[in-house]
């Protein structure tokens, strides 16, 4: 059963903490994202990779970290950096193939901070 | 600048009434226009993807179509079933990346 899965679910941070978001994909998707949303707003990009070793920053970045040492993982870290970390994270996989963009989402993560 | 704007942001329908979401975009070069639904608390679900100006794609009661500058999602007897969020997003010319609009939020009342 193909797909993507984010765990946790739910996830509860104290100030001055990192957490780690996991996204895993089995769809042998070459491209990889993480996006932030908050209430009324629209989806924004944290970083995306392309390949595998390679990623790059999206629209807000500052106070996130990535890796993709494999193709199937694409975890998130928010830092102590991140001022307002609470929110609804999503990972997101394309197949970039053929020129197709087309993005599939996982079932988020929601992050708060208390 | 690229931007996806979506309108209205929330609309109220009662079942059966048709209607139709408005979604502009200044996009550089684009290569494709995506229609997500959400549902609360989960993540988009795919809808749909048009590639060009005149392109119409149906599913069930739904119906994108695109022109050059605005694509519609039109929700032909709509069910109470179909209340959610509905995302559009842009893609510009080899970026692989998705600009998202603010999303409008259907509520259908039996």
């Amino acid at each position: 059963d193909g797909g993507i899965t984010q765990s946790p679910k739910y996830l509860f941070r104290k100030e001055g903490q990192n957490v780690t978001l996991s996204c895993e994909q089995n769809l042998n998707h070459d491209a990889m994202y993480w996006y932030r949303q908050d209430p009324g707003q629209g989806l924004r990009l944290i970083y995306y990779s392309q390949i595998v070793n390679d990623f790059q920053k999206g629209d807000i970045a500052e106070g996130y970290s990535v890796s993709r040492e494999k193709k199937e993982s694409f975890p998130l870290t928010v830092t102590s950096a991140q001022k307002n970390p609470t929110a609804f994270y999503l990972c997101a996989s394309s197949p970039r193939d053929r020129g197709v963009d087309t993005q599939y989402f996982g079932p988020g993560t929601r992050l708060t901070v208390l | 600048e690229d931007q996806v704007t979506q309108s209205p942001e929330a609309l109220r329908l009662q079942e059966g009434e048709s209607s139709s979401l408005n979604c502009s975009y200044t996009v550089s070069g684009l290569r494709g226009l995506f229609w997500y639904r959400q549902d609360p608390g989960k993540g988009p679900e795919f809808l749909f993807t048009l590639y060009s100006a005149g392109e119409e794609k149906e599913k069930e009661r739904l119906k994108a179509t695109l022109t050059k500058k605005e694509s519609f999602l039109h929700i032909t007897a709509p069910k109470p079933e179909d209340s959610a969020t509905y995302l559009c997003a842009a893609s510009p010319s080899n970026t692989g990346k998705l600009i998202f609009g603010q999303g409008t939020t259907l509520q259908v009342k039996p």
